[in-house]
């Protein structure tokens, strides 16, 4: 059975940092593409990243929302089949449930963890 | 980036009723549309991909359909456990772009 599990939420000061991370089980880690989605409370979805599957020990290629760009950093970890998001320079409207989600080959998210709470207040 | 706009924001409706979402997206996705349904306090769960394709386990009375630009997902028979908000996600290209959400509430 396909598990995700966020950990590493918070409270966090405006300008500081955070680093997100999600454990996969269930499922050949390195095979898939994933996702970053946040929800802001009360309000609706927002894609914020994404990063391809394994390519044969080549690069990478990662996406970003404009509204991240910048200041968020997406990773992954096949061996520890694990995905990370470095957060810095956050704001108040970065106040946010954070959930991992994979992506299927032709584009559909199919599996969501539950999410981790990110609030950025002083 | 392709803005999906869905109507109506909300609606009310009652158990077996017929209920009916759309989705517009500002340029063609072809039939690159996912719908999602979230429950309170919940992760959303994938209901249908491709525009109309019925994701493994989703109850038939859950349908989709439309392609380019504009997309319905229809509700048949609406049961209690269908009270929820949906969400339409276009996968055609990044940034990957969600609808602001329909939340069906008990009338």
């Amino acid at each position: 059975e396909v598990h995700l599990v966020e950990s590493g939420g918070g409270l966090v000061q405006p300008g500081g940092s955070l680093r997100l991370s999600c454990a996969a089980s269930g499922f050949s880690f390195s095979n898939y593409e994933m996702n970053w989605v946040r929800q802001a409370p009360g309000k609706g979805l927002e894609w914020i990243s994404f990063i391809s599957g394994s390519d044969d020990g080549g690069d990478e290629t990662v996406y970003y929302a404009d509204s991240v760009k910048g200041r968020f950093t997406i990773s992954r970890d096949n061996a520890m089949q694990s995905l990370f998001l470095q957060m810095d320079s956050l704001r108040v409207d970065d106040t946010s449930v954070y959930y991992c989600a994979r992506e299927r080959a032709e584009g559909e998210i199919d599996y969501w963890g539950q999410g981790t709470l990110v609030t950025v207040s002083s | 980036a392709i803005r999906m706009t869905q109507s109506p924001s909300s609606l009310s409706a009652s158990a077996g009723d017929r209920v009916t979402i759309t989705c517009r997206a500002s340029q063609d996705i072809i039939r690159s549309l996912a719908w999602f349904q979230q429950e309170p306090g919940k992760a959303p769960k994938l209901l249908m991909f491709g525009a109309s394709t019925l994701e493994r386990g989703v109850p038939s009375r859950f349908s989709g359909s439309g392609s380019g630009t504009d997309f319905t997902l229809t509700i048949n028979s609406l049961q209690s456990e269908d009270f929820a908000t949906y969400y339409c996600q276009q996968y055609y290209t990044y940034p990957r772009t969600f609808g602001q959400g329909t939340k069906v509430d008990i009338k």
